[in-house]
């Protein structure tokens, strides 16, 4: 059972414009939910991040939208660039054991046409 | 620079060889990761482990061995024993405590024909 669901599987965006990938999760024990960039035959790099006590965290044009009643979050870049063309992650980890276990979403890939 | 580097970053092998797939970190962290990258699937967890030592079986297992005898060091072997070994291999490395971010290393890609 997939624990953490993304989608769009693929987004195209005009330059200029607001790319929106979406996650859900069903564990509530969750409490950590970071957004991870890929770019191609490069590893996963953090973007940001949340936790479940907030409902919305910036970083320049990244922010994450979390609705912690629905079991959602959502990245949100604003102002896409071809730069941000890349495949994108959501997951969420939870502590075990002092131990964090993460999940990942099945990926987003992202073209932004210039 | 901290950082978390693996070696090869190409790798060639036989059908029947087994293949150890090298990654070291220098962020002093803790815990360390193993993942498997196929298209479309995402991440998927081969191996953990939270000390030197001690490591944990993750979701797919099955077919892979590893050993963490420095903090640095978390070597992953493909035995012959994984049906399917061509993927990317992603390992990673995260703090035991809060914030809890994980960071990963550039990859290796391992074909076996």
């Amino acid at each position: 059972q997939q624990q953490v669901k993304q989608s769009p599987q693929s987004l195209i965006v005009q330059k200029g414009g607001i790319s929106i990938i979406n996650c859900a999760y069903e564990n509530t024990a969750f409490d950590y939910f970071p957004w991870y960039q890929q770019f191609p035959g490069k590893g996963p790099a953090l973007l940001i991040a949340i936790r479940p006590d907030v409902s919305e965290k910036k970083e320049g044009r990244f922010t994450i939208s979390f609705n912690k009643s629905a079991k959602q979050f959502s990245l949100h870049i604003m102002d896409s660039q071809p730069g941000d063309s890349a495949t994108y992650f959501c997951a969420a980890s939870l502590a075990l054991y002092n131990f964090n276990k993460f999940y990942f979403g099945s990926g987003t890939k992202l073209n932004v046409k210039p | 620079d901290g950082g978390i580097t693996q070696s090869p970053k190409y790798l060639f092998r036989k059908e029947g060889q087994n293949v150890t797939l090298s990654c070291e970190q220098n962020l002093n962290h803790d815990a360390m990761y193993w993942y498997r990258q196929d298209p479309g699937q995402g991440l998927r967890l081969i191996y953990y482990s939270q000390i030197v030592n001690d490591f944990q079986k993750g979701d797919i297992a099955e077919g892979y061995s590893v050993s963490r005898e420095k903090k640095e060091s978390f070597p992953l072997t493909v035995t012959s024993a994984q049906k399917n070994p061509t993927a990317f291999y992603l390992c990673a490395s995260s703090t035991q405590a809060g914030p809890y971010e994980q960071y990963f290393g550039p990859g290796t890609r391992l074909t076996v024909t």
